[in-house]
């Protein structure tokens, strides 16, 4: 079965860049089928898209993180990765990768996320 | 941007009951709606794509309707396995947001 599963450090100091990688099993993210990525959740708030990937490389940002989003692949380990730098407070949430169809940029499998608090 | 509101933020609800949850696009957004379900420390669920159509595997009480800018979430006999947050996305361009989103507890 499908499954997604991040990791990274767990605490980010300001100024810094967050560092995610998400390790997907059960489907190949070679397959042109999907789309790949990243949500995240400020802690007690709602969901915010951050940005996707495809199979070719091809990306997408959301335009208020684009500036400091790079989403890469990494296609021998079956692995996406996030960078997001120059970090605030503000960027304190828990981060999910989640894969989506290709054409439709929603979200059926997620991973269980993970909190990254950005604190000195 | 496209702003995502739902309502109402909060709904108190028995088992059994008929309940609806409203989601508004600034604009037009065709059927491009998606709908989940999330439930404390997990990740969200994913119910409902095109507005109207039930991802495999989830319960036939859950129904989806709307078009444009106004999209509805109908959950026809709520069960105790219901009572979570519900969001709702629109996917018809970028930045694919989210609605902030409606928590459904118990009466």
């Amino acid at each position: 079965q499908v499954q997604l599963q991040e990791s990274g450090p767990g605490l980010v100091k300001p100024s810094q860049t967050l560092s995610l990688t998400c390790t997907v099993s059960g489907v190949s993210i070679s397959s042109g089928d999907y789309y790949w990525s990243w949500i995240r959740q400020p802690p007690g708030k709602g969901l915010e898209w951050i940005g996707f990937i495809y199979y070719s490389g091809s990306t997408d940002y959301n335009p208020s993180l684009r500036s400091r989003v790079t989403v890469s692949l990494d296609k021998s380990k079956n692995q996406f990765s996030l960078k997001l730098n120059s970090v605030t407070a503000a960027d304190t949430a828990v981060y999910y990768c989640a894969r989506g169809p290709s054409g439709a940029v929603l979200f059926d499998y997620w991973g269980q996320g993970t909190l990254v608090p950005v604190s000195s | 941007d496209i702003q995502m509101t739902q309502s109402p933020s909060t709904l108190s609800a028995s088992i059994g009951d008929r309940v609806t949850i409203t989601c508004r696009a600034s604009q037009s957004i065709s059927s491009w709606l998606a709908w989940y379900q999330q439930k404390p420390g997990k990740a969200p669920k994913l119910l409902i794509y095109k507005a109207s159509s039930l991802e495999s595997g989830v319960p036939s009480r859950f129904s989806g309707s709307g078009s444009e800018t106004e999209f509805t979430l109908t959950i026809s006999s709520l069960q105790p396995d219901d009572f979570a947050t519900y969001y709702c996305q629109q996917y018809n361009s970028n930045s694919y947001t989210f609605g902030q989103g409606t928590k459904l507890e118990i009466k």
